[in-house]
């Protein structure tokens, strides 16, 4: 049974750094089959992609945030992670990671999603 | 920027009733990558739909994907109680290559 879980603090202050790692049970992050991303969604709000990652560390950003994030991969703790920095009240959300099918592209199973608050 | 504009915004029916929900792109989406999604209050979004018209793993027929080009479709049957939540459509390709619409409100009538 796949399974994925983030994990990080819940409350960022302005102008820090949000970290969030998503660790993966049930299948392998080194997969060729699959991709692997991030999703925010503000409260009320819809969904953004963020940006995803390749086992290889082939990295896909959101351009209207890409100079502020990173994605990186361990594969040896079969979990990627997510920081982006400089951080404002606009970038409180609930955080998700999902995997990505390479034959659809779509995100086929997600995380429960944590939220992060950005607030001095 | 493929722009995913989903319509309606809400959709007020009855359980029992057809829901028809449309999800319309600024430029042509492939259809091996439009996908659709459930979304509850407090949980992470569902695929439903893949590939336009394939339904995921466990997803009742109930629900079905059509379209092409820049139109497509997600239909509800006959709503359950359970089926009443927010929907979004979603494609790849282009830049930003992953992109979601807004979303289309089903709540009861």
């Amino acid at each position: 049974q796949l399974q994925l879980q983030e994990s990080g603090p819940g409350l960022v202050k302005p102008s820090e750094t949000l970290s969030l790692t998503c660790t993966v049970s049930g299948d392998s992050i080194s997969s060729s089959y699959y991709y692997w991303g991030w999703i925010r969604q503000p409260p009320g709000k819809g969904l953004e992609w963020i940006g995803s990652t390749y086992y290889s560390g082939s990295t896909y950003y959101n351009p209207s945030l890409k100079s502020r994030v990173t994605i990186s991969v361990d594969t040896s703790k079969n979990q990627f992670s997510l920081k982006l920095s400089s951080v404002t009240a606009a970038d409180t959300a609930v955080y998700y990671c999902a995997r990505i099918p390479l034959t659809a592209r779509d995100f086929d199973y997600w995380g429960q999603g944590t939220l992060v608050t950005v607030s001095s | 920027e493929v722009v995913l504009t989903q319509s309606p915004g809400t959709l007020s029916l009855s359980p029992g009733e057809r829901a028809t929900l449309s999800c319309r792109a600024s430029q042509s989406v492939s259809t091996s990558y439009l996908a659709w999604y459930q979304q509850k209050p407090g949980q992470a979004p569902r695929l439903l739909i893949y590939g336009a018209s394939s339904r995921a793993t466990g997803i009742p027929d109930r629900f079905s994907g059509s379209g092409s080009g820049t139109d497509f479709t997600l239909t509800i049957s006959r709503l359950e109680p359970e089926d009443f939540a927010v929907y979004y459509c979603q494609q790849y390709g282009g830049s930003p290559p992953w992109t979601f619409g807004q979303g289309t409100k089903v709540e009861i009538k």
